[in-house]
């Protein structure tokens, strides 16, 4: 079956990393992704990764892939308050065309 | 700004009404996608147009339908509407079908139900 799952609360003290993790169920993913939601605002897309890659740097986010676990993470370094969003993890599975399948969401509050 | 518009932003009727979103996609953008997200679902799959012509379903209602307009724009019509209904409604749009497109959200249109 297809399921995301994401632990619900994360606290970090600015200037730290943050590391949000996501597990998902179904072997035939082939992209994964992260977007971010602000309170009262669409998502925004983050970054995403192939299923045939380990990682993949953009900046200050840094996603790993350990396909073998199917386990995903998300690390932000230097956290800032305005990161304090919900991210999401998303996996778009192979042959349901466009559909995205999304975690329940974690809750990054920054703290100054 | 996502370049995904969505009309209108907020929507208050009352149950057993029937009200219409609306999605105007990303410049150049082929594919629509409609998603719901409520505090008890999460964000839920309903449907995909890509070019005018139904691609993907999820767990759409049988009082729900959606479409693609020739201009690519696309419409969401709930009807006989129910307390439960009362959520967010995201459209988002990617260039081609499939699952290596990224998709871009709109803002989402506000629903709730009295």
């Amino acid at each position: 079956g297809e399921d995301v799952e994401q632990s619900l609360f994360l606290s970090v003290r600015e200037g730290d990393s943050s590391v949000i993790n996501c597990t998902y169920t179904d072997s035939s993913s082939t992209y994964l992704y992260w977007y971010k939601q602000e309170p009262g605002a669409g998502l925004q897309l983050l970054t995403y990764i192939f299923s045939n890659m380990d990682m993949k740097q953009d900046q200050r986010l840094t996603v790993l892939l350990n396909k073998k676990d199917k386990h995903l993470s998300l690390r932000i370094a230097d956290t800032q308050t305005g990161d304090s969003a919900i991210y999401f993890c998303a996996e778009a599975v192979y042959n349901q065309g466009g559909k995205l399948i999304f975690g329940q969401g974690t809750e990054l509050s920054v703290k100054p | 700004d996502s370049g995904v518009t969505q009309t209108p932003k907020h929507l208050i009727t009352a149950t057993g009404q029937r009200v219409t979103l609306r999605c105007s996609p990303r410049s150049g953008d082929l594919s629509v996608y409609w998603y719901q997200q409520s505090l008890d679902q999460g964000l839920q799959f309903l449907i995909q147009y890509y070019n005018g012509e139904e691609r993907a379903k999820g767990n759409i209602l049988e009082r729900f339908s959606a479409q693609q307009f020739p201009d690519l724009h696309s419409e969401l019509n709930l009807s006989s509407l129910e307390l439960g209904d009362s959520a967010l409604y995201f459209c988002a749009s990617s260039p081609a079908e499939g699952t290596r497109e990224s998709q871009y959200f709109g803002p989402g249109t506000r629903l709730l139900v009295l």
